[in-house]
């Protein structure tokens, strides 16, 4: 199984929102609602901030939002802040009951 | 509260078998649903879903790395254990284990620290 492209870099002003998109394909993100996403500062281990493509968990910011379509998922952060600058990933359950990540995506907050 | 930690060696030489402990708290792998995971991140690169373990003793692996993962558990002492035999260099990475909620399709809640595993003669 392919990883899961991400875009290398994104990029925002305080206040604006971005969207950082992860594609994948009929075996993976088209096909199941089992998309996650996941922040990671650095020397830090990965936080959960997104499952099931629009779920969030508890304490976790309602800037942060996801939706699918198709083979693509994507991850959108509104009223960005400083503290989000962070690396994000992408991950889906495979039609072979595996898991596969995305590339990562660096996000800067100008 | 659920917690896990990772431990083993911080320097394993080529061609060695790598064992790495995983042991948790706040939850039991004897109960239905639950799974722990194993992602790595080589130094500066991204997150790799390795392997998979359910409460019932089922496993899932990651297809390039199949041949040589093995994830077991030890319920009575809330463990999970992961072997990657003929260590490479490019296996050099921080090794996390994971919480797989109950009946979780694909995310990993809880996290542990990590350990940097470095191979190399």
């Amino acid at each position: 199984q392919s990883a899961l492209t991400q875009p290398a870099s994104v990029s925002g002003s305080p206040g604006q929102s971005i969207t950082i998109s992860c594609t994948g394909t009929s075996s993976d993100v088209g096909v199941y609602n089992s998309v996650s996403w996941y922040q990671q500062h650095p020397g830090k281990a990965p936080k959960l901030m997104i499952y099931d493509v629009t779920n969030r968990p508890s304490g976790v910011s309602n800037r942060f939002s996801g939706s699918k379509s198709g083979n693509t998922a994507s991850l959108t952060i509104s009223g960005l802040q400083a503290e989000d600058e962070a690396h994000y990933y992408c991950s889906s359950y495979t039609s072979s009951n595996t898991r596969v990540f995305g590339g990562g995506t660096k996000l800067t907050v100008l | 509260q659920i917690t896990l930690k990772e431990s083993g060696p911080t320097l394993v030489k080529p061609t060695q078998t790598l064992t790495l402990t995983c042991t948790f708290s706040g939850f039991s792998l004897s109960t239905n649903g639950e799974g722990v995971g194993w992602i790595r991140q080589p130094p500066g690169k991204a997150l790799e879903w390795l392997a998979l373990i359910y409460w019932d003793d089922n496993k899932r692996y990651s297809p390039s790395l199949k041949s040589r993962l093995t994830i077991t558990k030890d319920t009575s002492k809330n463990q999970v254990v992961l072997t990657l035999t003929n260590m490479d260099p490019g296996d050099t990475a921080t090794y996390y284990c994971a919480h797989r909620p109950r009946n979780a399709y694909n995310h990993f809640d809880y996290w542990g620290q990590g350990t940097l595993v470095v191979v190399s003669s």
